[in-house]
């Protein structure tokens, strides 16, 4: 069954640095959206991306945030200047139709740990 | 704006008990009702998930029906099982999956 796939599994950085989470969707899907969990708290939507543009996004993805399409088949979402409080889980979703009314399947997620 | 609010956790019950994880949201329309489960140190995974009202979502004994009425969408198993035990989400989607902050679910034997 195909599955979403994201890399790396864990990354450890230090504060400022940037990061680049990688993601590979579902192949025939078209919504896709990165989600972060920080440790011991509710999964938060970061944003949504559709046509190879931001359909959506949540206050958390400020301007340190950006994604992109490089490819046919990756999806990433890049954190210019690490914080402390970036430190969390990071899931990515996609889904084939009507953006958010279909189910999302999501990644096995990023464990990002800001020092 | 859209909310999914769900009871607070953990729930610990005993071994073949029966579960209900209560799931409420605010929402403009009607969207569609998910249920995802996180293991132990694993991702989120669809459990089950209904898209419009009185449909009912199931899956691995676990049962959901979408209450339009009591905008409600409150999770059940009869007789839950050690394995069971993990974190439980409730979401809303219209254009965003809007999640509930989750409800950690312990089975003892």
């Amino acid at each position: 069954e195909p599955e979403v796939t994201q890399t790396p599994s864990h990354q450890v950085t230090q504060m400022g640095q940037e990061v680049i989470l990688r993601c590979v969707p579902i192949s025939n899907h078209l919504y896709f959206y990165w989600y972060r969990q920080i440790l011991g708290q509710k999964v938060e939507f970061l944003v949504s991306f559709y046509n190879n543009e931001i359909s959506e996004k949540s206050e958390i993805f400020d301007d340190q945030f950006s994604v992109e399409r490089p490819d046919g088949s990756n999806f990433t979402l890049k954190i210019r200047s690490t914080k402390l409080e970036d430190s969390a889980m990071y899931f990515c979703a996609s889904n084939a139709g009507t953006l958010g009314q279909e189910t999302q399947y999501f990644g096995p997620g990023t464990r990002l740990l800001v020092l | 704006g859209d909310s999914v609010t769900q009871m607070e956790g953990p729930v610990t019950l005993s071994e073949e008990a029966f579960l209900t994880i209560n799931c409420t949201y605010t929402a403009t329309g009607y969207p569609s009702l998910f249920w995802y489960v996180q293991y132990p140190g694993e991702g989120l995974q669809l459990l089950l998930k209904a898209t419009k009202a009185d449909d009912k979502g199931s899956n691995k004994g676990f049962e959901a029906t979408y209450r339009k009425e009591t905008t409600s969408f409150h999770l059940e198993k009869g007789s839950v099982q050690v394995s069971d035990s993990a974190v439980y989400f409730c979401g809303g989607s219209n254009y965003q999956l809007i999640w509930g902050a989750g409800t950690k679910l312990i089975i003892k034997p």
